[in-house]
């Protein structure tokens, strides 16, 4: 069990630029969880895959925001024409199916738009 | 809808000192997880504890203790004899296992500083 990896740690671009985040989870984890921090607050829910199948979008996550995870193993969250607002901490996250079942974060992708 | 609320914003102890992180929650759901994570100045959030809407025993695992009272919707959490390396966020969490299985609600957090 290495953990849930995230890559890169951090990311500065500028405005209007697309980035590509990538998370590996735990291997025997099925679900895969991205979520959003911001300073001073706590993550905040973007989306969520159960294996290969994105089951549920937050409306956080605007039309510039996609995520995939082929095959159900990695997944990676792309942002297009970045703004601003879209600096944050991109936390990703992994469990097994039950509910209660704790999930794992990465150490998150910190994203700073210039 | 869920929410979790952390009234304290910031803590200050002295090493030594227990120290007790607070937090309230609302869900309609009739099961659900409440966990507690800590996040280090290095970012990564670290699960701590979990405990079910069925089961308010209290427990106690090395210096952390929680208090589970589902009468005042609270899941308050004891650090005992706090250490310098305590020092981080502390985040108070609730999952429902009803419809949203699958998405963890955070309150804000509160920022734990153990002084020397």
């Amino acid at each position: 069990d290495t953990g849930v990896s995230q890559n890169p740690r951090h990311k500065i671009t500028k405005r209007g630029q697309n980035v590509t985040f990538r998370c590996d989870p735990i291997s025997e984890h099925n679900r895969l969880y991205w979520y959003r921090q911001t300073l001073g607050q706590g993550p905040e829910f973007l989306t969520y895959f159960q294996n290969e199948a994105q089951l549920e979008k937050s409306r956080l996550l605007s039309d510039r925001f996609s995520a995939e995870r082929p095959k159900g193993s990695f997944s990676t969250l792309e942002i297009q024409r970045t703004e601003q607002g879209d600096s944050a901490m991109y936390l990703c996250a992994s469990s097994p199916d039950n509910c209660g079942q704790p999930q794992h974060f990465g150490d998150g992708t910190r994203l700073s738009i210039l | 809808a869920q929410k979790v609320t952390q009234a304290q914003t910031e803590i200050s102890v002295v090493e030594k000192e227990d120290v007790t992180l607070d937090c309230v929650y609302e869900t309609r759901d009739t099961t659900y997880y409440l966990f507690w994570y800590k996040q280090p100045p290095s970012g990564e959030l670290v699960f701590l504890i979990r405990r079910n809407s069925f089961d308010e025993q209290n427990e106690i695992s090395g210096r952390y203790s929680w208090n589970f009272q589902k009468s005042t919707s609270s899941f308050n959490f004891t650090i005992t004899a706090s250490q310098v390396v305590d020092s981080a966020v502390y985040f108070c969490a609730l999952i429902p296992c009803g419809g949203s299985n699958y998405k963890l609600t955070f309150g804000k957090g509160t920022l734990l500083t153990v002084n020397p």
